[in-house]
């Protein structure tokens, strides 16, 4: 039973444009999410992360939507860059288990 | 600051072998993490260390599988006796305490394939 969804396993753009990347979750315990960004022979590093108590959080070029109702959460890249090219998993963690449960990823390929 | 280390980086090995993992997390780090990651799947958690004590090792399978922090730093995870499924990467986090807004930091992880 998958708790978090990434139902696209990839994703391509061309540079400059607008990168969107979805994230669906099952366990209304989650209050915590999070993107973490992973390179190819590297271990993931943390992106941006989102509190149930808010809607929208953005750094820089990096926004994360949260729609607490369809238990749906997105990630905006805005403006896409080649090295944002990568694999992006969401994680969610909530209730008195702070243990992360991750998405299987969905890889980015910006094109310049 | 030195990030999470992990090694070895690549290891193969024959089923019903065994393999040792070891990590050492960020200085100061009091959690510790083992996550084993499939292809084509996100990270799941195997077990969670704070200081040397195990918080949560309901993934981990114990028949095959262990795991040490025997003096709150470094950290071994050993797989006895190896089966094909195990083959996986395995990551190593480390964060300064428990909780949802402690981030943790991702080793390079170590790539097992089992023959």
């Amino acid at each position: 039973d998958q708790q978090v969804k990434q139902n696209s396993p990839s994703l391509s753009v061309q540079e400059g444009r607008i990168s969107i990347l979805n994230c669906d979750y099952t366990n209304s315990m989650f209050d915590y999410f999070l993107w973490y960004k992973k390179y190819p022979a590297e271990g993931p590093t943390f992106l941006i992360s989102i509190s149930s108590i808010k809607d929208k959080n953005e750094d820089g070029r990096f926004t994360v939507f949260l729609n607490k109702s369809a238990k749906h959460l997105s990630l905006h890249i805005v403006p896409s860059q080649p090295g944002d090219s990568a694999v992006y998993f969401c994680a969610a963690s909530g209730g008195s288990n702070y243990k992360l449960t991750f998405g299987k990823g969905t890889l980015l390929t910006v094109n310049p | 600051e030195a990030g999470v280390a992990q090694s070895p980086r690549y290891k193969i090995i024959e089923k019903r072998q065994s393999v040792a993992f070891w990590c050492n997390p960020i200085s100061g780090h009091a959690t510790l993490y083992w996550y084993q990651q499939i292809l084509g799947q996100g990270p799941k958690l195997l077990i969670q260390f704070q200081n040397n004590g195990v918080v949560d090792d309901s993934q981990l399978p114990k028949d095959r599988f262990s795991a040490e922090r025997l003096k709150g730093v470094d950290s071994t995870l050993k797989i006895q006796p190896a089966k094909l499924e195990d083959s996986a990467v395995y990551l190593c986090a480390s964060s300064k305490g428990q909780g949802a807004l402690e981030t943790q930091y991702f080793g390079p992880g170590t790539r097992l394939l089992v023959l």
